[in-house]
């Protein structure tokens, strides 16, 4: 899992309820990342964070919400899921010192009903 | 806006031979990374090989190698002596130097026939 962890794996959300994914990194590596995998796509950037405390917009970030409190762990959270949010979520760091290598996590299957 | 494209939406070929997956991209930068990600039915994300644009060399990981021309803006994969276990699908990426995102192409599904 190239040391990154996402919870939970798998998850059913109602319309109009709330989650949050977790991800987790055992190493101290600075650039976090959430993507998102509709079926027959490639992955889309949710959202960054460059380092802790900061974070910044990918190319679909509406209808979630980020955190990174601290180097270890960036969680994405989705405030009212809908439909459209049905995905495979992805967490991924940047593991190698020139900040241009791209590791994922095993991804969280979401489905909103 | 770079972008990334994988035109064999799907390909076989038989185990022990070679298979050459393509990818062209589109991009006014000159400082960028390429890259092949292997997703099987798990749907796990797994690098496979990476390229700098700088270099000229083309990089190779075991029976994984890549034609890198740039000039033609083009990225393909080859898979020497295929295994069934590399039956999966086929991401094709760019980033720009000092960028964060990665840009995927829509995939390439290879079969392997025993």
């Amino acid at each position: 899992n190239a040391g990154v962890t996402q919870t939970p794996k798998f998850q059913v959300l109602k319309t109009g309820q709330s989650m949050t994914l977790q991800c987790a990194q055992d190493m101290n590596h600075n650039s976090m990342y959430w993507y998102r995998q509709d079926p027959g796509m490639g992955l889309r950037l949710i959202y960054y964070s460059a380092s802790e405390g900061t974070t910044d917009k990918g190319e679909v970030p509406n209808g979630y919400n980020v955190s990174r409190l601290n180097k270890r762990e960036f969680s994405l959270r989705l405030e009212s899921a809908a439909p459209s949010q049905t995905s495979v979520y992805f967490c991924a760091i940047n593991r190698d010192n020139s900040g241009n290598t791209i590791y994922f996590g095993e991804g969280s299957w979401l489905t909103v009903v | 806006a770079q972008t990334v494209t994988q035109s064999q939406p799907e390909m076989s070929v038989q185990e022990a031979e070679t298979v050459t997956l393509s990818c062209t991209y589109d991009t006014s930068e000159s400082d960028y990374y390429l890259f092949w990600y292997k997703q099987p039915p798990s749907r796990q994300m797994i690098l496979v090989i990476r390229q700098e644009a700088y270099k000229q060399q083309n990089a190779t990981e075991n029976r994984f190698s890549v034609n890198f021309q740039k000039a033609a803006k083009s990225f393909s994969l080859k898979i020497s002596d295929s295994q069934l276990g590399d039956a999966a699908m086929y991401f094709c990426a760019y980033k720009d130097q000092g960028a964060q995102k990665l840009v995927f192409g829509q995939g390439t599904r290879l079969t392997i026939n025993p």
